[in-house]
């Protein structure tokens, strides 16, 4: 167990729909990352916040948004849903999300968009 | 961009067996590697990682090997049990391109008893 939470852990929903994805990270990380992964694509860096603040962007699309609470809970909101957003998306935290950190994997959650 | 990219999708081997998964890496400014598990319906576990200014590390059954001159490391684990059984991952980063990691596609290990 790395101390990553993720909720819910299962999701199905239809084309066009919104769905928001829930992350903890570990206790005393500051920092959360969320990542997509797909069969064809593999593990792909979505965005990354620290304290609050979003550090980096990677290939986030923009029906995509994500933010980071003062309890250092993060969401991931999807819009517009698409078949192609069926994935997993997993949730990972670091102490202070600066380089050379290791980063702790959530357990995912698995979206089906149908 | 950079990539990361494994040699092989699957590797087979038998219990007690020694394993070694290789993953090559382009970017030659990234800096820190992190090798990781995952088991089906899990979330990908950290196993070893290792810095750009270290060559080899070792960790409880688990070495990692780092060549930076031809962008390659590879993990080795000893003694390999089923439960190693999973799918592993390289993942690389580059500090001045920020903290993102880069993943490699992944090797299915596969342990027979």
């Amino acid at each position: 167990d790395s101390g990553v939470t993720q909720t819910p852990k299962h999701l199905i929903t239809a084309t066009g729909q919104r769905v928001t994805l829930r992350c903890s990270p570990r206790s005393g990380d500051l920092s959360v990352y969320w990542y997509q992964q797909s069969l064809d694509q593999g593990l792909q860096f979505l965005i990354q916040y620290y304290n609050g603040e979003e550090r980096a962007k990677g290939n986030i699309l923009e029906r995509f948004s994500a933010q980071q609470f003062p309890d250092l809970h993060s969401e991931l909101n999807l819009s517009s849903l698409e078949l192609g957003d069926s994935a997993l998306y997993f949730c990972a935290s670091s102490v202070e999300g600066l380089g050379e950190e290791t980063q702790y994997f959530g357990p995912g959650t698995r979206l089906l968009v149908l | 961009g950079e990539s990361v990219g494994l040699h092989l999708p699957t590797l087979s081997v038998q219990e007690g067996d020694n394993s070694i998964i290789n993953c090559a890496y382009s970017n030659s400014a990234s800096d820190y590697f992190i090798w990781y598990k995952q088991e089906s319906g899990k979330g990908p576990q950290f196993i070893i990682d290792i810095r750009s200014n270290m060559d080899k590390r070792q960790g409880q059954r688990v070495t990692v090997l780092l060549n930076k001159t031809v962008k390659h490391l590879s993990l080795q684990i000893a003694a390999t049990q089923p439960g190693d059984s999973a799918v592993y991952f390289c993942a690389a980063q580059a500090n001045q391109a920020g903290t993102a990691l880069i993943f490699g596609k992944g090797t299915t290990l596969s342990v027979s008893s």
